[in-house]
């Protein structure tokens, strides 16, 4: 079945630094989503992306959607403790399914 | 987006009974809902899809008999854990589609298991 790789695993940063964040597949999808989950919370939508090369921000987030629709990657930038989380990104392929694909998520780590 | 309420929040039950948990699209009408579990340190991994006057979709290994899932209406979808045991404990959490783009999922905010 499709898998989703996710990078890194986790990171330790410093506030005020910028982070970058990316998924690879094997198998093209239709939607990028990027999700941030907080311990005993479910996950919370971050940004969505629909277009191959689509770059869509929120707020201090940025994430784009791959020309070749085979990965997507997020940045924070200036980070701050409260951006400290569990990120995934999550895809939709080919052929109608509504089943998500999930990465295995990045922990996010911000020393004040 | 979507708001979709859990509940309960947390439940803790003995070994041999039945939990039901309720997922609702407070906002809106959802034909489709998804039921995810996710394991310690783990990523979601998704249950069964939830459709609205059908039967339910399951994921390979997932057992239909095990897992109760009823989709009686647009805003309501229950999953109930028969027969629970220690291994079943987890954090289960339910999604729904909305919007304009029917290919975003909107996440509830989890139901903690804890079986005795």
């Amino acid at each position: 079945g499709q898998q989703l790789n996710q990078s890194p695993q986790s990171m330790f940063i410093q506030e005020g630094e910028d982070v970058s964040m990316n998924c690879t597949s094997s198998s093209i999808f239709n939607t990028w989503l990027w999700y941030k989950q907080d311990p005993g919370e479910g996950p919370v939508l971050l940004i969505a992306l629909y277009k191959a090369g689509e770059l869509t921000s929120n707020g201090r987030l940025t994430a784009q959607f791959g020309i070749t629709r085979k990965d997507s990657f997020l940045n924070i930038s200036a980070s701050i403790p409260s951006d400290v989380g569990i990120y995934f990104c999550a895809g939709r392929g080919q052929g109608g399914s509504e089943k998500l694909v999930f990465g295995k998520g990045t922990k996010l780590t911000v020393n004040p | 987006g979507a708001v979709v309420s859990q509940h309960p929040s947390r439940v803790i039950c003995k070994s041999g009974t039945s939990v039901k948990i309720e997922c609702r699209s407070l906002d809106f009408q959802a034909t489709t809902m998804f039921w995810y579990r996710q394991f310690p340190k783990q990523s979601l991994m998704l249950m069964a899809t939830s459709n609205e006057g059908s039967k339910a979709t399951y994921e390979q290994g997932v057992e239909k008999d095990k897992f109760l899932i009823n989709h009686a209406s647009l805003t309501l979808s229950t999953l109930t854990v028969t027969s629970a045991h220690p291994e079943d404990s987890s954090f289960y959490i339910c999604s729904v589609g909305g919007g304009a783009h029917e290919e975003t999922q909107y996440f509830g905010p989890g139901t903690r298991l804890l079986v005795l």
